[in-house]
């Protein structure tokens, strides 16, 4: 039984498109996040929710909509696609406080933007 | 601002022990991570200290200096599953955990 997972694995789109990637974790964990890593394996924190609350959004820009509908899932939608967004997009779930620093990732998700 | 600095890479043979530095300047620190990321795969959660001192886990083992803002990685008996990204974190408080670049080890028979 996978403990976060994440759909889909690949997604090759045209610039200007709106995507969706879902993620979804049954640890009971109460943190989750959406993380990008770029072409240079560069990780960096993009959203963070706490039992479906907003805790951080880092400085990314209005395109990308994170929802969660519950605190096993958080969504991430993207709107208006552009070529700067090719990434891996990485979920993660985790306990509060300093068990906060464990992360526990999803596969990845491997966005193409052409 | 976060500067999280490790080596880009690193090449060992087999059998040998490696040592990955990194050191830190945040606004925060409640902990210092490391995760092993294999290429195409998720990074994965490899080890954490909150105090100086060395904490080791088996073959592995990390080090934190807080005074010095300064962390490693140590890897013994070497096998060649061990290349790999091995990526320092610095976690901040509240749920942000600060990645470094990452540093590629390569393994050679």
């Amino acid at each position: 039984d996978t403990a976060v997972s994440q759909t889909p694995k690949y997604l090759v789109t045209q610039m200007g498109n709106d995507k969706s990637i879902k993620c979804e974790q049954n640890l009971g964990h109460d943190t989750m996040y959406w993380y990008k890593q770029d072409s240079k394996k560069f990780l960096k924190i993009m959203f963070s929710y706490n039992n479906k609350e907003l805790i951080i959004n880092e400085t990314v820009p209005n395109r990308f909509s994170p929802k969660s509908p519950d605190k096993a899932h958080l969504n991430l939608h993207i709107n208006s696609l552009e070529l700067g967004d090719s990434a891996v997009y990485f979920c993660a779930s985790s306990q509060p406080d300093r068990a906060a620093g464990e992360l526990f990732f999803g596969e990845g998700s491997r966005l193409t933007v052409l | 601002g976060q500067n999280i600095d490790q080596p880009t890479e690193m090449t060992a043979t087999e059998g040998a022990i490696v040592q990955i530095n990194c050191t830190y300047q945040t606004s925060g620190f409640n902990g210092l991570f490391w995760y092993q990321q294999h290429a195409g795969e998720a990074p994965t959660f490899l080890s954490y200290n909150v105090l100086d001192g060395l904490e080791e886990k088996g073959r592995f083992s990390s080090f934190l200096s807080r005074s010095k803002g300064y962390s490693y990685l140590l890897l013994k008996e070497l096998q060649m599953k061990d290349s790999a990204s091995y990526l320092c974190a610095v976690y901040t408080g509240f749920q942000k955990l600060v990645f470094g670049t990452g540093t590629r080890l390569l393994v050679s028979p």
